[in-house]
C-alpha cells in the first residue's frame, strides 16, 4: 500500500512569489492536515480538510491556504512567500480511526531567498 | 500558546539505558496522546498511544505513562539501542474533534 506521497520534495522559491505543495493521502482516508516543521518550532498546525471541507486552520495568515480535491488529494498554496515561511511543510492523511493517528508523508522543503 | 511542552529538547543516553521524555499539556479536553518518531528526511510515523482511561501503555521496549490529575505524559524507552536515535514528539488532541498539537521534540542521540 503507497504512503503519503507529497510533491515536490524540495521547492526554492523567492521572495513574493507563490509556492504551491501537493499532497496524496493513503487510500481510503478522507482527511489530509497540514503542518510546517521550522527548526526548533516542532509541527505548526497549518489546515485540515475533512470530504473536501476545510475543518479547522491554525494561527497563519491567510496568504496560506488550500484545497481538497474530490480524490482527496490536497493542494497548500502560500502567497507572498516571505524569506520565515521556509520550513518543512507535511501532510499527513487519517482515516479517522484515532487507533492508527496520522500517516506523514516526507514532507516538502520550501525555501524562500 | 503553546499548548503542549516537552522537555528535554535533547538527550544523550548510553547503549542500554532508558530514554525518557516528558511532556504537559493544559487542555483538559484532550483525551488521545500519541508520540511520534522522527528520523532525518522522514516524516514523523506513529510510535505509540494512549488515552487517559489507563496510566501506562507498553509496546515492545516503549513505555507511555500518564498522570491525568497533573496533565503530564512520558515517554520512556528501555535498552536504548543507536538505532533509536531521532526525534521524537509528543502530541495530543479531543480525538475526532482537534487536530493533533505537537511539542517542539526531544532530539535523542544513543551512544555506544
Amino acid at each position: 500500500e503507497a504512503g503519503v506521497t507529497q510533491s515536490p520534495t524540495h521547492l526554492i522559491k523567492t521572495r513574493g512569489q507563490q509556492a504551491t505543495l501537493r499532497c496524496s493521502p493513503i487510500s481510503g482516508h478522507t482527511s489530509v492536515y497540514w503542518y510546517q516543521q521550522a527548526l526548533g518550532l516542532g509541527l505548526q498546525f497549518l489546515l485540515w480538510y475533512d470530504e473536501g471541507e476545510e475543518r479547522n486552520r491554525g494561527n497563519f495568515p491567510p496568504r496560506f491556504s488550500g484545497r481538497q480535491f474530490p480524490n482527496y488529494s490536497s493542494e497548500l498554496n502560500v502567497n507572498a512567500l516571505e524569506l520565515e515561511d521556509s520550513a518543512l511543510y507535511l501532510c499527513a492523511s487519517s482515516a479517522g480511526d484515532w487507533d492508527y493517528g496520522y500517516t506523514f508523508g516526507s514532507g516538502t522543503r520550501l525555501t524562500v531567498v | 500558546q503553546q499548548q503542549v511542552k516537552q522537555s528535554p529538547q535533547s538527550l544523550i543516553v548510553q547503549k542500554g539505558g532508558i530514554s525518557i521524555i516528558n511532556c504537559a499539556y493544559e487542555n483538559t479536553a484532550f483525551d488521545y496522546f500519541p508520540w511520534y518518531q522522527q528520523f532525518p528526511g522522514k516524516g514523523p510515523a506513529l510510535l505509540i498511544a494512549i488515552r487517559p482511561d489507563v496510566s501506562e501503555k507498553k509496546e515492545g521496549r516503549f513505555t507511555i505513562s500518564f498522570n491525568k490529575s497533573a496533565k503530564q505524559f512520558s515517554l520512556h524507552i528501555m535498552d536504548s539501542q543507536p538505532g533509536d536515535s531521532a526525534t521524537y514528539f509528543c502530541a495530543a488532541s479531543s480525538s475526532g474533534n482537534t487536530p493533533l498539537v505537537f511539542g517542539k521534540g526531544t532530539r535523542l542521540s544513543v551512544i555506544a
